[in-house]
């Protein structure tokens, strides 16, 4: 069975504080890894996929990043409006569904 | 273009009440999929069609719930005798293939009391 953990549950930032966030993950053979921000009240949106270890994605002030056990998303000098859900899902090659962690909670301080 | 809408957007109903939940898919996506999300975590799959067909429904917690997509475009989730536990928020995602990124909706938020 798939399964995601996500660390911390929970991180309060100062605006322009970097920070990781990381999700580790078991999969039986890896079609990709996704990554998607919730806002309270909201659907997940789309951020990224990642298919192969060592493979960087990046959009704005966030970069995620993929090897064979766990993907970490970076938040450069996050801004108030980064304060958001952060989902992390796999998709098993032979499968369709997603398998999603619980999710890192990230809070931005002016 | 239009993405993913889902309704009611919120719904009370009455514990032993049947509720029914609509998805709208993004136009010719072929692949529609069902997620619970329970308060604090992630979403969990109920279930998959590839056009009208429900290919998978391994995530139907019990068989009070029902899904269908009779022209291989809207979406119903069905609930029938809605139980305390059902009180979730229900997602609807959909992808132009199988394995293609989902697009999520905004979900359903179902209280049951």
């Amino acid at each position: 069975e798939d399964q995601v953990t996500q660390s911390p549950e929970a991180l309060r930032l100062q605006e322009g504080e970097s920070s990781s966030l990381n999700c580790s993950y078991t999969v039986s053979g890896l079609r990709g890894l996704f990554w998607y921000r919730q806002d309270p009240g909201k659907g997940p949106e789309f951020l990224f996929t990642l298919y192969s270890a060592g493979e960087e994605k990046e959009k704005e002030r966030l970069k995620a990043t993929l090897t064979k056990k766990e993907s970490f998303l970076h938040i450069t000098a996050p801004k108030p409006e980064d304060s958001a859900t952060y989902l992390c899902a796999v998709q098993a090659s032979n499968d369709y569904k997603l398998s999603f962690g619980a999710g890192t909670t990230v809070t931005v301080r002016a | 273009g239009a993405g993913v809408s889902q309704s009611p957007r919120y719904k009370v109903a009455k514990r032993g009440q049947d509720v029914a939940l609509r998805c709208d898919p993004i136009s010719g996506h072929v692949s529609l999929f069902w997620y619970q999300q329970a308060l604090g975590q992630g979403p969990e799959f109920l279930t998959y069609f590839q056009n009208e067909a429900q290919l998978d429904k391994s995530g139907l917690p019990s068989d009070r719930f029902f899904a269908e997509r009779p022209e291989g475009s809207v979406s119903t989730l069905k609930i029938q005798r809605t139980q305390q536990e059902d009180s979730a928020v229900y997602l609807c995602a959909s992808s132009l293939w199988r394995q293609e990124t989902q697009y999520f909706g905004p979900g359903t938020r179902l209280l049951v009391l």
